[in-house]
């Protein structure tokens, strides 16, 4: 079995300032690996995926994330946040070969600061 | 292309009674899954429907049950509704390809009174 933790619950910033959001995940096998954000009331968007490859993956809104097996993290991370970016974000797995069934962290609330 | 439907938005129920809610998939996507989304309990998976079948369930008593129809729609239901049941209920479609990402819908949201 697979499991997520977001180690910061909430991260407050200034706009215009760089953030990272972190996550690591335990797993036994090869691993997919997602971020997805929830804006107030709506679904959740998916940022961006890693499934193999290049372990720097470049998602929307200007956010990337670093895949690093032997740290077992995925911290997603932005050099200058707007006040448009305030919203949970939730780091999630699957285990390699489906990207269908998701294991997600509890998620980061991040509140960006005029 | 349309995203993910999910009807009712919002649904308020008593404890006893059931609830079924719908989702509609994205055009062509094969695959529908469904989350639960609470405060304590943060999102977990329900279960996943491809091609009418159940193909993954995740750790929900026998209360909560699905089908999936030939047009790719899906429903859900929960029986003698609880209290701790009151949640936001996300659909999810893909393709039928392992690393096809999942479409969130906007949820339906379940307040059990």
């Amino acid at each position: 079995a697979q499991s997520v933790t977001q180690l910061d619950s909430q991260v407050p910033v200034f706009e215009e300032a760089p953030v990272e959001l972190r996550c690591n995940y335990s797993s036994s096998v090869s691993v997919y690996l997602f971020w997805y954000v929830q804006y107030p009331n709506q679904g959740l968007q998916l940022l961006l995926k890693y499934l193999s490859g290049s372990t720097l993956v470049k998602g929307i809104n200007g956010f990337e994330a670093e895949f690093n097996k032997s740290q077992t993290s995925f911290h997603l991370r932005k050099p200058s946040v707007h006040i448009s970016d305030t919203a949970e974000y939730f780091c999630a797995v699957s285990q390699g070969g489906s990207a269908r069934q998701l294991t997600f962290g509890s998620g980061t609330q991040l509140t960006v600061l005029p | 292309k349309a995203g993910v439907t999910q009807t009712p938005r919002y649904l308020i129920k008593t404890r006893g009674q059931q609830v079924t809610l719908s989702c509609s998939p994205i055009s062509g996507h094969r695959s529908v899954s469904w989350y639960q989304q609470t405060p304590g309990q943060g999102l977990q998976f329900l279960f996943e429907y491809f091609s009418e079948t159940q193909r993954n369930k995740g750790n929900f008593p026998g209360r909560f049950s699905g089908r999936q129809f030939s047009n790719s729609r899906s429903e859900m239901n929960v029986s003698t509704l609880e209290l701790g049941d009151s949640a936001l209920y996300l659909c999810a479609s893909s393709s039928n390809s392992g690393t096809d990402t999942q479409y969130f819908g906007p949820g339906t949201r379940l307040t059990v009174l």
